[in-house]
């Protein structure tokens, strides 16, 4: 079945630094892909989609670009801030079946 | 209000008993979803809801587990015989059609402990 895998967190940066959080996937056909972030206490918000080879989706100073190739969706972003702490999710879903998420990376950003 | 609305926000429970677990979907939205999520991992999907209609019910773990949408908004996720296992946040999300590869909207979960 379809999969994703994401970086082993924690991931602890200081401010201003770049971030890199890799994702990929294993899927039959040309599923959407998402990045879900999660603030302590709070529920899963939308950050970030892709819906189809090489789209770049992007938010809040967040990037992600859809690579086919690679099977990957890597968010990155130039310089984070203490307020980015949380714990980020990659998910994929297929026309007609159910997102599917990975287990999630914790990002701390220490002032 | 604007989101999707989960309640009870924490619920505590002894090993035996039954519990229901309340979502209240944003407006409108079309699709309903209901998942658990273990400490430390994302989401699994429990159960997929068009409207009134259950259409998979694939993810949940076992016959204790049933969720329904009768009038095709909100919905309940009830655990019978609760086991120490089923401990969990669980999460509800709505999306607005029928297509699933749509952005999903989550509710703050409720937190479920067994003891």
């Amino acid at each position: 079945g379809d999969s994703v895998t994401q970086m082993e967190g924690p991931v602890t940066l200081s401010e201003e630094a770049f971030l890199t959080i890799n994702c990929t996937y294993t899927a039959t056909g040309y599923p959407s892909l998402f990045w879900y972030v999660q603030y302590p206490g709070e529920g899963l918000q939308l950050l970030l989609k892709a819906t189809k080879a090489d789209d770049k989706g992007s938010n809040k100073g967040f990037e992600a670009t859809y690579r086919k190739e690679t099977t990957s969706f890597h968010l990155e972003k130039g310089s984070v801030q203490v307020s980015d702490s949380a714990v980020y999710f990659c998910a994929l879903t297929n026309y007609g079946q159910n997102f599917v998420f990975g287990p999630g990376t914790r990002l701390s950003v220490l002032p | 209000g604007a989101g999707v609305s989960q309640s009870p926000r924490y619920k505590v429970a002894k090993r035996g008993q039954d519990v229901a677990l309340r979502c209240d979907p944003i407006s409108g939205h079309v699709s309903l979803f209901w998942y658990q999520q273990a400490l430390g991992q994302g989401p699994e999907f429990l159960t997929y809801f068009q409207n009134e209609a259950q259409l998979d019910k694939s993810g949940l773990p076992s016959d204790r587990f049933f969720a329904e949408r009768p009038e095709g908004s909100v919905s309940t996720l009830k655990i019978q015989r609760t086991q120490q296992e089923d401990s969990a946040v669980y999460l509800c999300a709505s999306s607005l059609g029928r297509i699933s590869n749509q952005p999903q909207h989550f509710g703050d979960g409720t937190r479920l402990s067994i003891l």
